[in-house]
């Protein structure tokens, strides 16, 4: 079956240093999503990316927020300058093969835990 | 703002017993989704029902949709230990899943 694959699995910051998190999503996907999850808490959406565009970003997805396909399989998020609120979980998914379309239904990838000391 | 709200925020049942848990929404929406969620791990799709369906059936899984009413159920039956995870309603929005913040579900064998 067909996985997302996230690095790393979990990774400690010092507040205000750079972190970027990768995704390999499911190949040949031209859209990926990632999502966040701060502990115990609801699953938020942060930025969709569709062929090598930003297509829809949230409130949370500020300006110290990016994404890039540096090459052709992988996708990073990168946090500029963390603070202690970033610490969370944070999932890409990719859209599932075998539904019909018009159903956004996501592969997710195990997630990277982000630590903010 | 949040889109899916789910309850209860956490459920103990045993092995054997039902589980159902409610999801409700705000928006008009394309379909509904249900993911489990096992401890520090990514989400995993678990049933699709669509905005013009009422009732759906996957092995122990049913899932009801109201949209008069803006609410789904997820009912799991039979449950196993195995099933112990945090469930999660998420609405297709405009081609986004929005998920609301998880019901936690323990089955004690």
């Amino acid at each position: 079956e067909p996985e997302v694959t996230q690095t790393p699995s979990h990774q400690v910051t010092q507040m205000g240093q750079e972190v970027i998190l990768r995704c390999v999503p499911i190949s040949n996907h031209l859209y990926f999503y990632w999502y966040r999850q701060i502990l115990g808490q609801k699953v938020e959406f942060l930025v969709s990316f569709y062929n090598n565009e930003i297509s829809e970003k949230s409130e949370i997805f500020d300006d110290q927020f990016s994404v890039e396909r540096p090459d052709g399989s992988n996708f990073t998020l990168k946090i500029r300058s963390t603070k202690l609120e970033d610490s969370a979980m944070y999932f890409c998914a990719s859209p599932t093969r075998g539904f019909r379309s018009g159903a956004n239904v996501l592969t997710f990838g195990a997630g990277s835990r982000l630590t903010v000391l | 703002s949040q889109q899916g709200e789910e309850d209860p925020q956490a459920l103990s049942i045993q092995e054997g017993e039902n589980a159902t848990m409610n999801c409700s929404y705000k928006t008009s929406i394309n379909n509904l989704q249900w993911y489990r969620q096992n401890s520090g791990r990514g989400l995993v799709h678990l049933i699709l029902i669509r905005s013009n369906e009422r009732e759906k059936h996957s092995g122990r899984l049913r899932v009801t949709l109201d949209t008069s009413k803006k609410s789904s159920s997820l009912l799991i039956t039979a449950s196993r230990a195995a099933d112990t995870a945090s469930y999660f309603c998420a609405t297709d929005v405009i081609g986004k899943l929005q998920f609301g913040a998880g019901t936690q579900v323990v089955v004690t064998p």
